[in-house]
């Protein structure tokens, strides 16, 4: 069965920098392109990042960009999200989730248990 | 302020039919991309409900089901039961910001 775990999560500073992790069993984790999903304490879901099977695409949410770096590690069944710059509104628990891609967009077919980060000072 | 908008919360007794919707534009929903939904437990992570607009994962039961109409989408549960009460998100892209989108989610509570 399909199954997704993160790791990595924890409290950090303002500014400070963390790394999660995201690791993937029971299906063939090279073929498919890999997100990052948040939700902060309260709210609802906001999308992070995605890149593809192969890494050759990945975009970010705005509220990210230049500040997260989404990569892989196909050998090893693992996706990543390198947090610097934290700012106290990325507190959320991050998600990571397996892409369906379709004609008409894309969807999550499974999810991991979440990573809680916390930034404060 | 999220860029599909859903009610913050619905309600109805077991047994009953609730729908929840989900109003986009015509950057997402309306350019034609799918509308997705899904169901989060409390203290869950959540769990793909409805996919491409209408489709059930197997496991999901038919009281479930999603429809599609020009820039809003609508999920309708019918035979309420109590263990439905949790968080629905709908979902979809958006060619504006190149990215995934979602609802701010619907609290639904079973009476």
């Amino acid at each position: 069965q399909v199954q997704l775990v993160e790791s990595g999560g924890g409290v950090v500073q303002p500014g400070g920098s963390l790394r999660l992790s995201c690791s993937a069993s029971g299906f063939n984790f090279r073929t498919y392109a890999m997100h990052w999903v948040r939700q902060a304490p309260g709210y609802g879901l906001q999308w992070v990042a995605i890149t593809s099977y192969d890494e050759f695409d990945k975009y970010y949410g705005q509220s990210v960009k230049g500040r997260f770096t989404i990569s892989r590690d196909n050998s090893k069944n693992t996706l990543f999200l390198q947090m610097n710059s934290l700012r106290t509104e990325d507190t959320a628990v991050y998600y990571c989730a397996r892409d369906r891609g379709t004609s008409r967009g894309l969807y999550f077919d499974y999810w991991g248990q979440g990573a809680r980060v916390i930034v404060s000072s | 302020q999220s860029v599909l908008t859903q009610p913050p919360s619905v309600s109805g007794a077991p047994g009953q039919r609730v729908t929840i919707s989900c109003s986009g534009s015509s950057s997402n929903i309306g350019a034609g991309y799918d509308v997705h939904w899904y169901q989060q437990l409390l203290g869950t992570a959540p769990k793909l409900l409805i996919y491409g607009n209408t489709n059930r994962p197997s496991g999901v039961p038919d009281r479930f089901s999603g429809s599609k109409s020009d820039t809003s989408a609508s999920l309708a549960i019918t035979g309420l039961q109590p263990e439905d009460e949790a968080d629905y998100y709908c979902q979809s892209y958006d060619s504006s910001l190149s990215g995934s989108v979602f609802g701010g989610g619907t609290k639904l509570t079973v009476l």
